[in-house]
């Protein structure tokens, strides 16, 4: 069983273009991440949802905007792509309600080029 | 504000030589403390926390806070150890979850 399963894995578009990444966990967890990690390998974080609700906005462009439609899906959506935003894109889960211990799990990752 | 360094972004080894992946971190809080693991083109997975103080795989991290590091270490290094290593300092929201921010990763080398 597959505990964060995240689709497409790989995704190879032109600029310009919309495309969304969808995401879904079977851990029955309360939180769910969007992580990216460049070229140079450097992982950030983009956003998290809390019982579908957005809990963490970092900084990131209006041309991405996450969809929680139940908490067991965090689905990311990229308008008008541009080359910069290739790079991978990791959806997480956490238990996500108490401080202390929190692991968080990664799907696969969906690794998106943008020409 | 909260800040994780990894200062190597390479670190080479041989099969059965001791391996140390340095992690310091700079946070205002009372810290959480995590080492993940990506093998080539695959997922983050979790290798130590430093709440539980458990060894996976050989390896063990100590939380120091007087020098700020949780590095991890590894008596003798194997050649499945090969793999990018990222430390994560992890901060809780009241409005729930976590807020992991990564170092910049060790690419550790195993060489035969």
């Amino acid at each position: 069983d597959t505990a964060v399963s995240q689709t497409p894995k790989y995704l190879v578009t032109q600029m310009g273009n919309d495309k969304s990444i969808k995401c879904e966990q079977n851990l029955g967890h309360d939180t769910m991440y969007w992580y990216k990690q460049d070229s140079k390998k450097f992982l950030k974080i983009m956003f998290s949802y809390n019982n579908k609700e957005l809990i963490i906005n970092e900084t990131v462009p209006n041309r991405f905007s996450p969809k929680s439609p139940d908490k067991a899906h965090l689905n990311l959506h990229i308008n008008s792509l541009e080359l910069g935003d290739s790079a991978v894109y990791f959806c997480a889960s956490s238990q996500g309600t108490f401080r202390g211990g929190n692991t968080i799990y990664f799907g696969e990752g969906s690794w998106l080029t943008v020409v | 504000a909260q800040r994780v360094t990894q200062p190597e972004k390479l670190l080479s080894v041989f099969k059965g030589a001791p391996v140390e992946l340095k992690c310091n971190y700079s946070y205002s809080g009372s810290p959480e403390l995590f080492w993940y693991v990506q093998y080539s083109r695959q997922r983050l997975q979790l290798l130590l926390r430093h709440i539980s103080r458990e060894s996976i795989k050989g390896f063990t991290a100590d939380l120091n806070k007087g020098e700020t590091s949780f590095h991890l270490k590894k008596p003798f290094a194997q050649e499945e150890d090969s793999a990018m290593y990222y430390c994560a300092l992890s901060r809780f929201f009241t409005g729930g979850g976590n807020k992991l921010t990564f170092g910049t990763g060790t690419q550790l080398k195993v060489e035969l």
